[in-house]
């Protein structure tokens, strides 16, 4: 099962632009790229997902890396309500059909103000 | 559009006993996948079903056992309660096998004493 490798944490000025990286060298043709951000005492909530090209979406950008290797979560401005822990996820589509999503470590994300 | 629901939200059981968690999908959301989050392993997938049909299974004994029912509404059993089985138990529903987003539930949170 590929695997994914993210810093345990990092940390961003409030206003200021934040990435993320994840590192993903074992993915393979079919899996996708999801990130996730988690909050105290919640499920994690949906950030954006990609499977070659690049994405953007309100929350975030995704940059996905030529080979596929690794990607980087840009959020354009950080703000306080943005410190949570982030989770660079493979979706696997591959065999029965279904997916068996893999999850990192995660990154912790501290926002100053 | 009600968000995807864990019951029960908190419980405690000792060791050896059973556990039954439920989950009810996003309506019109045809899978559901469940997750164990600890502090030590992070988040590790433990199934997936579509359609009633596990689709994909992780890395856990055969205690952990899951079904889907017609109506999308999962549930997840553990038998033989170990103290490591303690943890943050989520669900997630998306609306096909293939469509990228997951909503998570809140988790059900299993402490076993």
């Amino acid at each position: 099962d590929a695997k994914t490798t993210q810093p345990n944490s990092m940390e961003s000025n409030e206003e200021e632009p934040v990435h993320l990286p994840c590192n993903h060298s074992t993915i393979s043709g079919t899996d996708y790229i999801h990130w996730y951000r988690q909050l105290p005492s919640q499920g994690p909530e949906y950030v954006i997902h990609g499977l070659t090209s690049n994405v953007n979406n309100r929350m975030a950008s995704l940059a996905i890396a030529e080979d596929r290797k690794s990607s980087t979560l840009i959020l354009h401005r950080a703000t306080l309500r943005d410190a949570a822990v982030y989770y660079c996820i493979l979706r696997d589509g591959r065999g029965t059909g279904g997916f068996k999503t893999i999850f990192g470590a995660g990154t912790r994300l501290f926002v100053k103000a | 559009k009600a968000g995807v629901t864990q019951t029960p939200r908190y419980l405690i059981k000792t060791r050896g006993q059973q556990v039954t968690l439920s989950c009810s999908p996003i309506s019109g959301h045809r899978s559901v996948s469940w997750y164990q989050q600890t502090p030590g392993q992070g988040l590790q997938f433990l199934f997936e079903y579509f359609s009633e049909t596990q689709r994909n299974k992780g890395n856990f004994p055969g205690r952990f056992s899951g079904r889907q029912f017609s109506n999308s509404r999962s549930e997840m059993n553990v038998s033989t309660l170990e103290l490591g089985d303690s943890a943050l138990y989520l669900c997630a529903s998306s609306q096909t096998e293939n469509t990228g987003e997951l909503f998570f539930g809140e988790g059900s949170r299993l402490t076993v004493l």
